[in-house]
């Protein structure tokens, strides 16, 4: 079956500009969750959501936000870049939720300038 | 809050196992132990999780300690395709007021 499907896998953006980062699920799975990854900082969980509602989220500024489709798709958006949103931005899907044998996406690879 | 600490990296041998550690000594009696590992270049992968009894699949085992402080992710014979970057997670709460803790990550080298 198809993986989890994320888009672009490379962006480049400068500083106070916006972003929209697209996350295409496993068919049949709700739970879409989004973690950022950085050297710094590792892993880090940015928010969940389920059958088109938000079900977490991390500790990240309101900058950061989303939202899920009925079809399950997901998209993350960032509005006024900083640099030190420069990061991978991984999406996730599973059956059950946030990291319960969830299948991730090769992710968004988001550098500001 | 809990938190889980992994040792950097390690090295093992081909057709060897491989005993991965994890401290999360703070753990609540919640929190769910999940392993997942990354290639380069790639998204994670999951491997197992379990919560208070040792889990086995077909990827890894996964042995956790009485008191819950500590568990090992077990990979019976390290192939050359498990060198990886090791994250050992916690999943705690329940419903939707779950907190996720992260370690930074074991790099496991694989030796032929």
């Amino acid at each position: 079956k198809a993986g989890v499907t994320q888009t672009p896998r490379y962006l480049i953006k400068t500083r106070g500009q916006q972003v929209t980062l697209s996350c295409s699920p496993i068919s049949g799975h709700r739970s879409v969750s989004w973690y950022q990854q950085t050297p710094g900082q590792g892993l880090q969980f940015l928010f969940e959501y389920f059958s088109e509602t938000q079900r977490n989220k991390g500790n990240f500024p309101g900058r950061f936000s989303g939202r899920q489709f009925s079809n399950s798709r997901s998209e993350m958006n960032v509005s006024t870049l900083e640099l030190g949103d420069s990061a991978l931005y991984l999406c996730a899907s599973s059956l059950q939720g946030a990291l319960t044998e969830a299948f991730f996406g090769q992710g968004t690879r988001l550098t500001v300038v | 809050d809990a938190k889980t600490t992994q040792p950097n990296s390690m090295e093992s041998n081909e057709e060897e196992p491989v005993h991965l550690p994890c401290n999360h000594s703070t753990i609540s009696g919640t929190d769910y132990i999940h392993w997942y590992r990354q290639l380069p270049s790639q998204g994670p992968e999951y491997v197992i999780h379990g919560l208070t009894s040792n889990v086995n699949n077909r990827m890894a085992s996964l042995a956790i300690a009485e008191d819950r402080k500590s568990s090992t992710l077990i990979l019976h014979r390290a192939t050359l395709r498990d060198a990886a970057v090791y994250y050992c997670i916690l999943r705690g709460g329940g419903g939707s007021n779950y907190k996720l803790t992260f370690g930074k990550g074991t790099l496991l080298t694989v030796n032929p």
